[in-house]
Order: C-alpha cells, then sequence, then structure tokens
C-alpha cells in the first residue's frame, strides 16, 4: 500500500518550457488536490478534483492545468513555466471533502524554473 | 481576513525537554483544527485533528488544545527525541468558503542530543 506517489521527486526547467507532474493514489479515495509550498508560506491550494470527472480551482490556479486521469490518478500541467513556479509541489487526495476527512500527502516534487 | 499565525518561527530544544508550539488563528467561522508534522523532504503527515467543541487531544507524546473563544492552540510535545526534529503546521478548516483549509507557515523545530 504506496499511499500518495509523485513523479517526478526533482526537475529543472527552463522559463517557457512545459512538464506535467504525475501523481497517483492507491487507497480508493474520491478526492485530491495540488499544492504548493513555498518558504515562509502555509501550503497554498492550485486545483483540486472533488470527484472522479471534476475539477476546479483552488487559491493559486493561474499558470496551471490539471486532469483527473480516473480515480487513481490527478495531473498537474505547466504549460509555459516562470521563475515565480519555482516552488515544491505536493499531491494529497482523501476519502470526501479536505474540510471533513483526512487528507494524505505524497512526498512532493521540488521544482527549480531558470 | 482568514488567517493562521504560529510561533515561534523556529526551535531548537535538547533531547528530552518538553516544548510548546502555538498556533492562533482568526478563521471564522471554523469546523475543525489540525496539526501535522512534515519531516524535512517528506509531505505533511496528520498528528491531530479537533473539532470546535473539543479542548485536547492526544497522539503518543504529542497534545494539541484548543480554545475557540481565544481562538488559540498549542501543540505540546513531551519528552522530545531526535526524530521529533520538523517543522509543525496548523491548518484550519474555514466552513464558510466550502470547507477550505487555512495553512500556517509552521514552526521549525530542532531537537538537539
Amino acid at each position: 500500500n504506496a499511499g500518495v506517489t509523485q513523479t517526478p521527486k526533482f526537475q529543472v526547467l527552463k522559463t517557457g518550457q512545459s512538464m506535467t507532474l504525475q501523481c497517483a493514489q492507491d487507497m480508493n479515495h474520491n478526492s485530491m488536490y495540488w499544492y504548493r509550498q513555498d518558504p515562509g508560506m502555509g501550503l497554498r491550494l492550485i486545483y483540486y478534483s472533488a470527484s472522479e470527472g471534476t475539477t476546479d480551482k483552488g487559491e493559486v490556479p493561474n499558470g496551471y492545468n490539471v486532469s483527473r486521469l480516473n480515480k487513481r490518478e490527478f495531473s498537474l500541467r505547466l504549460e509555459s513555466a516562470a521563475p515565480s513556479q519555482t516552488s515544491v509541489y505536493f499531491c494529497a487526495s482523501s476519502e470526501g471533502g479536505a474540510g471533513s476527512y483526512e487528507q494524505y500527502f505524497g512526498p512532493g516534487t521540488r521544482l527549480t524554473v531558470t | 481576513k482568514n488567517q493562521v499565525e504560529q510561533s515561534p518561527q523556529s526551535l531548537i530544544i535538547l533531547e528530552g525537554k518538553n516544548c510548546t508550539l502555538q498556533c492562533n488563528y482568526t478563521v471564522s467561522p471554523f469546523s475543525n483544527l489540525r496539526w501535522y508534522k512534515q519531516d524535512t523532504g517528506r509531505g505533511p503527515v496528520s498528528l491531530t485533528i479537533m473539532t470546535f467543541s473539543e479542548n485536547t487531544k492526544s497522539n503518543g507524546r504529542y497534545t494539541a488544545t484548543l480554545d475557540a473563544d481565544t481562538k488559540q492552540s498549542s501543540l505540546h510535545i513531551t519528552a522530545s527525541q531526535l526524530s521529533d526534529s520538523a517543522s509543525y503546521i496548523c491548518v484550519v478548516t474555514n466552513m464558510e468558503y466550502g470547507n477550505k483549509l487555512v495553512f500556517g507557515a509552521g514552526t521549525i523545530l530542532r531537537v538537539k542530543s
């Protein structure tokens, strides 16, 4: 039982390049989330998917897109990376809405945009 | 504005000592308050979750308290161990905005031998 897995662990991009961060969970959870964590700040929600087939914007969605591929997988895409997107990205999942259910986090992807 | 403020920003203690981390919030109305532990290079892991009607909750050597009247919470760590070195994050659920989670910036704890 791996929980929440993320790939890659580290990535360096040049400004303007694109990439997709992958996330998968094996707990049969309905809801999945993407957060970013910056030094001195709390985690901020980028996008979430309350259930398979639905996605919604969070607090900081600009510059990102997401796909809920199936119940297990939720990917985050940067179409044209910018230095301001240098951050650590965490995927999380929960059985139901995060407000009422435990959230389980992946190990993170550390992204640097030069 | 709905905010979560944690203090101190960082803390160094000797192994075996106790410590208390603080969390003050302005989130209202709130449904629950959580404490997470985040080891370096890892994702956050839940320690405790308390509803607005609970005053205290324990998880081994970790005890969280909540005063909903003063909007304050604390996390007390007893008999600290080297493995307690981590960032501790306070999270408050805002009922008003679809149960949105509001995260504090965390307190970095270092336990020295």
